[in-house]
C-alpha cells in the first residue's frame, strides 16, 4: 500500500527556515517523480516544486530561489527546505508522488498525496 | 506561464447533472487531470487525460476538453460529491505543475 507522510509543520518567524519530510513506503521514491504542492488558508491548490527520477528539479516562480527539494534514497523520504520564508508561504503542504502514464502524452499527475503538513510564517 | 480558470462555485440539486468548467488558451490541445477535495483531507485524482478514470472513481464522473474549455461532468449528483474541484495541467515549456483555481460545488 503506497503512503505518504509528511512532518516538520510548525511556526517560523519570517526569514526563517525550516525542512519538511515526507516519509514514503510502498513504493521507492528515487524511482519516482515527487512534487510538493501547497494550500495557503481558504485558498486553492499551488504546485510548489518536482523532482525527477533522474534528480532534476523545477520549482514555481514564488519560491524559487528560496526553496530547495531533495531525497534521500536510503531513508525513502522527500524533503523540502524552505529559507527565507514569508508569510504568504504560509500554508499545508502536502508531498504527492507524481506519476507520467503515457509517455506519448507527457503530462504527470499526482496519484497519491500526503495528508499535508501545516507551515506557519507569522512573528 | 499557463493560467487555467474555474468558476468559483457550482450548485446542483441532488440526482442533476453538475459541470464544471476549466479555461485555458487552447487547452483542447493539452491533457488535463481532475482532483476532489472535501474539507480538512487530501486532493483525490477523479479524472486523468482528459476523461479516463482512476479504479475506485464512480462513473458518473466524466471529462471532456475541447477548444478553450476542459469539463467534468458529475452525473446523478450526490450529497457526497459536495466539494472542491481542481482541474491540472503541466506547463512542458517551464516544467512546471499548473492548477485551476478551484470550484466549489454545493450540493443543495
Amino acid at each position: 500500500e503506497v503512503q505518504l507522510v509528511e512532518s516538520g509543520g510548525g511556526l517560523v518567524q519570517p526569514g526563517g527556515s525550516l525542512r519538511l519530510s515526507c516519509a514514503a513506503s510502498g513504493f521507492t521514491v528515487s524511482s519516482n517523480y515527487m512534487s510538493w504542492v501547497r494550500q495557503a488558508p481558504g485558498k486553492g491548490l499551488e504546485w510548489v516544486s518536482v523532482i525527477y527520477s533522474g534528480g532534476s528539479t523545477y520549482y514555481a516562480d514564488s519560491v524559487k530561489g528560496r526553496f530547495t527539494i531533495s531525497r534521500d534514497n536510503s531513508k525513502n523520504t522527500l524533503y523540502l527546505q524552505m529559507n527565507s520564508l514569508r508569510a504568504e508561504d504560509t500554508a499545508v503542504y502536502y508531498c504527492a508522488r507524481t506519476n507520467v502514464l503515457r509517455y506519448f502524452d507527457w503530462v504527470p499527475l499526482f496519484d497519491y498525496w500526503g495528508q499535508g503538513t501545516l507551515v506557519t510564517v507569522s512573528s | 506561464s499557463y493560467v487555467l480558470t474555474q468558476p468559483p462555485s457550482v450548485s446542483v440539486a441532488p440526482g442533476k447533472t453538475a459541470r464544471i468548467t476549466c479555461g485555458g488558451n487552447n487547452i483542447g490541445s493539452k491533457s488535463v487531470h481532475w482532483y476532489q477535495q472535501k474539507p480538512g483531507q487530501a486532493p483525490v485524482l477523479v479524472i486523468y487525460y482528459d476523461s479516463d478514470r482512476p479504479s475506485g472513481i464512480p462513473e458518473r464522473f466524466s471529462g471532456s476538453n475541447s477548444g478553450n474549455t476542459a469539463t467534468l461532468t458529475i452525473s446523478r449528483v450526490e450529497a457526497g460529491d459536495e466539494a472542491d474541484y481542481y482541474c491540472q495541467v503541466w506547463d512542458s515549456s517551464s516544467d512546471q505543475g499548473v492548477f485551476g483555481g478551484g470550484t466549489k460545488l454545493t450540493v443543495l
